[in-house]
């Protein structure tokens, strides 16, 4: 089955820098790449995700890139602020499929210092 | 529409006793996911449904664990007997499969079993 790891599993950038969190995946036939973010006591919710059609997702300070030969994607996160600091998630599922799971990676603790 | 319910929130028990989580997933959502979150193991995913339809339970960890989906909008997780062990944050995700692949997630319930 799908086996996605995640790196580093902490992070501390000082704020303004930028952070990298890199994630492979083993399963080939896995086209849909999400990235979630968790804050202290929350729930997990979405911020990117990217399909495997596409190379590279932006929104504002956040993006998202996929090499698909390789089996890895990372989320590059730009100017960054004191609220970035959370757990963030990447996950890898066969969407749009009856066996679309969504696994996880072990997440990575980002810690923003102002 | 409120989102993913779960319930209870928290959940005290003694060694022993069985528990049952709850949750209500969007409606419209045809998948449910069921995960279990600890600092050591991250989000373990434990089964997943599709049109009320378990797919894959694989990750069910015992034989102490079930989960049922008798309708679209409900979902039990039943440990049987509970054991410290079993301590966690479990949450409820629900997306729609052939939709953008977006899981979204309950509040999630923190087990504690003493």
């Amino acid at each position: 089955g799908e086996n996605v790891e995640q790196h580093p599993s902490t992070l501390s950038v000082q704020e303004g820098d930028s952070a990298v969190i890199k994630c492979t995946y083993s399963d080939s036939a896995s086209n849909y790449f999400p990235w979630y973010k968790q804050e202290l006591g929350k729930r997990p919710q979405l911020i990117i995700d990217i399909r495997s059609n596409v190379g590279e997702k932006k929104d504002q300070r956040i993006a998202v890139t996929l090499n698909k030969t390789a089996k890895h994607f990372s989320l590059h996160i730009t100017e960054t602020q004191p609220e970035d600091s959370a757990v963030y998630f990447c996950a890898a599922s066969k969407s749009s499929s009856n066996t679309g799971k969504l696994i996880f990676g072990q997440g990575t603790t980002l810690q923003v210092k102002p | 529409d409120a989102g993913v319910i779960q319930s209870p929130r928290h959940e005290v028990t003694e060694m022993g006793q069985e528990v049952t989580l709850r949750c209500k997933p969007i409606s419209g959502h045809n998948s449910l996911f069921w995960y279990r979150q600890t600092m050591m193991r991250g989000l373990e995913l434990l089964i997943y449904f599709n049109n009320n339809v378990p797919i894959d339970d694989s990750g069910m960890p015992e034989d102490r664990f079930s989960a049922k989906m008798p309708n679209a909008s409900f979902s039990t997780l039943k440990i049987q007997p509970s054991e410290p062990r079993d301590s966690a944050v479990y949450f409820c995700a629900s997306t729609w499969v052939s939709g953008s692949g977006e899981a979204f997630f309950g509040q999630g319930t923190r087990l504690t079993v003493v």
